[in-house]
């Protein structure tokens, strides 16, 4: 089924720990985001992505690094994981046209830093 | 992209319509104002787009007014699994890259 694939579901990491969120979607879109979203909060831009080969800030992204190692891969590293960091990661990308009704979302990433 | 401000929260009942508001002062001349919902656990799903008048599909209706300077998101007949968080965007798709979703209208409906 076409649309955006998020690795892992669920990760249980230690303070200091690092890893990668993995995104990937098969749609052919040009743009990619990472969104967190806290329990009870909206969403909170970390990184994006407008096109292959470029990356822009978002509203958080002390903390994160991000690589666009293609059209389709979007990928979140956390090199020293904080309990701050303990969040829901969200994974989209948008497609081109008219307005902003074009966004496709990952299942999410549940991430717990203990 | 257009800056948005809605309520954060909204109680209603089951079967009552449900309006939220959501103000957009400095809408540019080519954006869109489209709204999107999201389930706990889940990621935002798009609901309904507008430019101008009113919209309507099977889901929900769009009224914005002629400054454009507002819209309204109306669903008829909530039932409870119309609990979420409804999120309002403006912006053409085009020139927007950064597009921030902002804390939503948590909207919770009762038996």
């Amino acid at each position: 089924n076409a649309g955006v694939t998020q690795t892992p579901k669920f990760q249980v990491l230690k303070t200091g720990q690092s890893m990668t969120l993995q995104c990937a979607q098969d749609m052919n879109h040009n743009s990619m985001y990472w969104y967190r979203q806290d329990p009870g909060m909206g969403l909170r831009l970390i990184y994006y992505s407008a096109s292959e080969g470029t990356t822009d800030k978002g509203e958080v992204p002390n903390g994160y690094n991000v690589s666009r190692l293609n059209k389709r891969e979007f990928s979140l590293r956390l090199e020293s994981a904080a309990p701050s960091q303990t969040s829901v990661y969200f994974c989209a990308s948008l497609t081109g046209g008219a307005g902003l009704g074009g966004y496709t979302f990952g299942s999410g990433t549940r991430l717990t830093v203990v | 992209l257009a800056k948005t401000t809605q309520p954060i929260s909204m109680d209603s009942y089951e079967g009552q319509e449900v309006n939220i508001t959501c103000s957009h002062n400095n809408i540019a001349t080519n954006d869109y104002i489209t709204w999107y919902q999201q389930f706990p656990s889940q990621g935002p799903r798009f609901i309904i787009q507008g430019y101008k008048t009113k919209v309507t599909n099977e889901v929900a209706s769009l009224f914005i007014p002629a400054d454009r300077k507002s819209s309204t998101l109306s669903l008829p007949r909530v039932s409870l699994s119309d609990t979420a968080v409804y999120y309002c965007l403006v912006g053409d798709g085009k020139r927007d890259d950064k597009i921030i979703f902002g804390k939503g209208t948590r909207l919770h409906i009762l038996p």
